[in-house]
C-alpha cells in the first residue's frame, strides 16, 4: 500500500536562508512522487516529480527534492526562501488505497517564510 | 500550457438550490477529476472521468452529480447541498485514461485553481 508522511506540520524560516520540507514514503512497488503547492485561497500547482530517471528532481522556482530508496525519503529543499514561497506544501505519491490511479496525500506542511 | 481553468471562482447557494460548477482543459488529457478540499486538509477525491466515461465514483452522495460532455469539460452538477459540503472544489487532468490495473503508470495530475462553495 502506498502512503506518505509529511514529518512537520509547520516550518518556519527567516528569508534568504534554506528550506527544508521533509517527506517519507511508503511504498510496495517503485513509486511516483510529486510536490505540489497551495498557496493561500489557491489551487494546486506541481512542483516537481520523481520519474527514476534521475534520484535528484529539479522543480520550478528553485525548488528540488532527492529519492532517497534506503531512507524512503523524498525531501523538498530550496537554497534560499523568498517571501513568495509562503504556502502549504504537499508530498503525493500515485497509488493508495488499494488503487494506482489515486493521488495518496500527506497532510500537508505550511510554510511560513519570516522577513 | 497546463491549464485548467474552473468557473465561478466563488459560490455561494442555499441547501434548496440548483448550480453547477465547470472545468475545462485544452491540453487534450483524456482522464479528468473532481477533489474536495476542507480547510486545512488535503484533497480528497471523488471522481474519476476517463475517456468521457465515469470510471471511479469515491461513493459521494447522490447530491453530487458529475459530467463529462465532452473530452475538454467536467462539470458537477450540486443539488440540495449541506452546510457541511462547503468546501473548495478541484478539477484536475492528466494525459492518459486511467487504467486501474497498471501501477507503473507515473501520470501527472494538474489542477485548477478550484471554485471556493459556501452552502447556507
Amino acid at each position: 500500500a502506498q502512503s506518505v508522511t509529511q514529518l512537520d506540520s509547520h516550518v518556519s524560516v527567516s528569508e534568504g536562508t534554506p528550506v527544508l520540507l521533509r517527506c517519507n514514503y511508503s511504498s510496495s512497488y517503485s513509486p511516483s512522487l510529486f510536490w505540489y503547492v497551495q498557496h493561500p485561497n489557491k489551487g494546486l500547482q506541481l512542483l516537481l516529480k520523481y520519474t527514476s530517471a534521475a534520484t535528484l528532481v529539479k522543480g520550478i522556482n528553485g525548488f528540488e527534492a532527492e529519492f532517497k530508496k534506503s531512507e524512503t525519503s523524498f525531501h523538498l529543499t530550496k537554497p534560499s526562501a523568498h517571501m513568495s514561497d509562503a504556502a502549504e506544501y504537499f508530498c503525493v505519491v500515485r497509488g493508495g488505497g488499494g488503487s494506482n490511479y489515486k493521488l495518496t496525500f500527506g497532510k500537508g506542511t505550511l510554510l511560513t517564510v519570516n522577513p | 500550457d497546463t491549464e485548467v481553468t474552473q468557473t465561478p471562482k466563488h459560490l455561494v447557494m442555499g441547501m434548496t438550490n440548483k448550480k453547477s460548477l465547470k472545468c475545462e482543459q485544452h491540453m487534450g488529457h483524456r482522464a479528468m477529476y473532481w477533489y474536495k478540499q476542507k480547510a486545512k486538509k488535503p484533497p480528497e477525491l471523488m471522481f474519476v472521468y476517463s475517456y468521457e466515461k465515469l470510471s471511479i465514483n469515491e461513493s459521494v452522495p447522490s447530491r453530487f452529480s458529475p459530467e463529462c460532455p465532452n473530452s475538454s469539460l467536467l462539470n458537477l452538477h450540486l443539488h440540495a447541498l449541506q452546510p457541511e459540503d462547503s468546501a473548495l472544489y478541484l478539477c484536475a487532468s492528466s494525459q492518459e485514461p486511467v487504467d486501474l490495473f497498471y501501477s507503473g503508470a507515473q501520470e501527472t495530475q494538474y489542477f485548477g485553481p478550484g471554485t471556493r462553495l459556501l452552502v447556507l
